[in-house]
């Protein structure tokens, strides 16, 4: 009953630091997404991709790269992390008629 | 470009009443309008959808039309529960293409006993 699943949860970085999070689904959905949740700004599109091996900017994609090396997993990394980018990060896919999220990655940048 | 307006929240109320969290977009073409619920500590869990003009899509006793000619999406729920407590958001996207999803702001529900 997995679905799509985000690893880590919770992470702390400091300024300057490097992560990925990755975003893994079991439903052999086409369609992957990155998406940003900030309080009273709704969801923010990153990244996002059509396929194995194409990736597309979304409406934020700025200190962001992604990758989708396998159809299965969409990597989100963060190369030089900025406390602006504190936030809920939150993978999804789809093959139509609606969304299936990952429970998110909640990430501090101190 | 796209978008979506959620009514402000926090929105409270008493078990049993009568719930309406008002939606309207702005958009070329014909999307599809969607309302999202998400829990506590969770991710958004599709509540419902319609994908063409006066459809209403409904589930678990949640309501919604969509209103091409005021361009509204309104979600509705005759008597709330505690249960329902939640973030509740309303999106538009395409079912075809890459299948973008807009989202509103949110609106957070507080149903008390």
């Amino acid at each position: 009953n997995a679905g799509v699943t985000q690893t880590p949860k919770f992470r702390v970085l400091k300024t300057g630091q490097s992560m990925t999070l990755l975003c893994a689904q079991d439903m052999n959905h086409e369609y992957m997404y990155w998406y940003r949740q900030d309080p009273g700004m709704g969801l923010r599109l990153i990244h996002y991709s059509v396929g194995e091996g194409t990736t597309a900017k979304g409406e934020v994609p700025d200190g962001y790269n992604v990758s989708r090396l396998k159809k299965q997993n969409f990597l989100l990394g963060l190369e030089s992390a900025a406390p602006s980018q504190t936030s809920v990060y939150f993978c999804a896919s789809t093959e139509g008629y609606g969304y299936t999220f990952g429970s998110g990655t909640r990430l501090t940048v101190v | 470009g796209n978008s979506v307006t959620q009514m402000e929240g926090p929105v409270t109320l008493s078990e049993e009443a009568f719930l309406t969290i008002n939606c309207t977009y702005t958009a070329t073409g014909y999307p599809s309008l969607f309302w999202y619920v998400q829990y506590p500590g969770e991710g958004l869990q599709l509540l419902l959808k319609a994908t063409k003009a006066d459809d209403k899509g409904s589930n678990k006793g949640f309501e919604a039309t969509y209103r091409k000619e005021t361009t509204s999406f309104h979600l509705e729920k005759g008597s709330v529960q505690v249960s329902d407590s939640a973030v509740y958001f309303c999106a538009l996207g395409s079912l075809q293409g890459a299948q973008k999803l807009v989202f509103g702001q949110g609106t957070r529900l507080t149903i008390n006993p």
